[in-house]
């Protein structure tokens, strides 16, 4: 049982170019979150899900994109890097709404 | 808009002394969890304790412990018995209860604690 599976672990990006974060969870879990961590700031939500096909917006979702294609599958995209995007990403998920969270040990994303 | 504030973003304990790590939060609300997660330089997200608002007992862990006080909003952890196992960062996080309810956790800035041998 993986849990929460975060790929890539580092990535090195220059400013305007492209990538996707993927978070996969073997729980069948319904809900889904990517939060950023930077320092001072604690964990930030960016976009969430509550189950498969459906996104929301959290609190910082400027700059990125997500979808929820597969119940199992949460992608984060970056459609043009920007130095403040520079962060560790977190990705977690919860089988319902009030479960606990498990995390994945996140991303760390450079944008240069 | 629910908020959670730390305070302090650093702090320091001998080996086997008693750390409080402070935590206040703003809500409207009167259903919801708190909770103090650990974070060692693994950048793991460890859960360290949580509180249901509806309990009035103080949730215990171990040598982990809150004093929660609704009417002051106020949640902070307290570390007894400090080991070196124990430096990390912590954040104080809170989640909904509400009809509206996503489930989401709203975190604190986070605590530095240093243990010192």
């Amino acid at each position: 049982n993986a849990g929460v599976t975060q790929t890539p672990k580092f990535r090195v990006l220059k400013t305007g170019q492209s990538m996707t974060l993927l978070c996969a969870q073997d729980m069948n879990h319904e809900y889904m979150y990517w939060y950023r961590q930077d320092p001072g700031m604690g964990l930030r939500l960016i976009h969430y899900s509550v189950g498969e096909g459906t996104t929301a917006k959290g609190e910082v979702p400027d700059g990125y994109n997500v979808s929820r294609l597969k119940k199992q599958n949460f992608l984060l995209g970056l459609e043009s890097a920007a130095p403040s995007q520079t962060s560790v990403y977190f990705c977690a998920s919860s089988l319902r709404v009030n479960s606990p969270l498990h995390f994945g040990n996140g991303t760390r994303l450079t944008v240069t | 808009a629910q908020t959670v504030t730390q305070s302090q973003p650093e702090m320091s304990v001998q080996e086997a002394e008693t750390v409080t790590l402070s935590c206040t939060y703003d809500t409207s609300e009167s259903d919801y969890y708190l909770f103090w997660y650990k974070q060692p330089p693994s950048r793991q997200m460890i859960l360290v304790i949580r509180q249901e608002a509806y309990k009035q007992q103080n949730a215990t862990e171990n040598r982990f412990s809150v004093n929660f006080q609704k009417a002051a909003k106020s949640f902070s952890l307290k570390i007894s018995d400090s080991q070196l196992g124990d430096a990390a960062m912590y954040f104080c996080a809170y989640r909904s209860l509400g009809s509206s309810n996503t489930g989401k956790l709203i975190f604190g800035q986070g605590t530095t604690l240093q243990v010192k041998p």
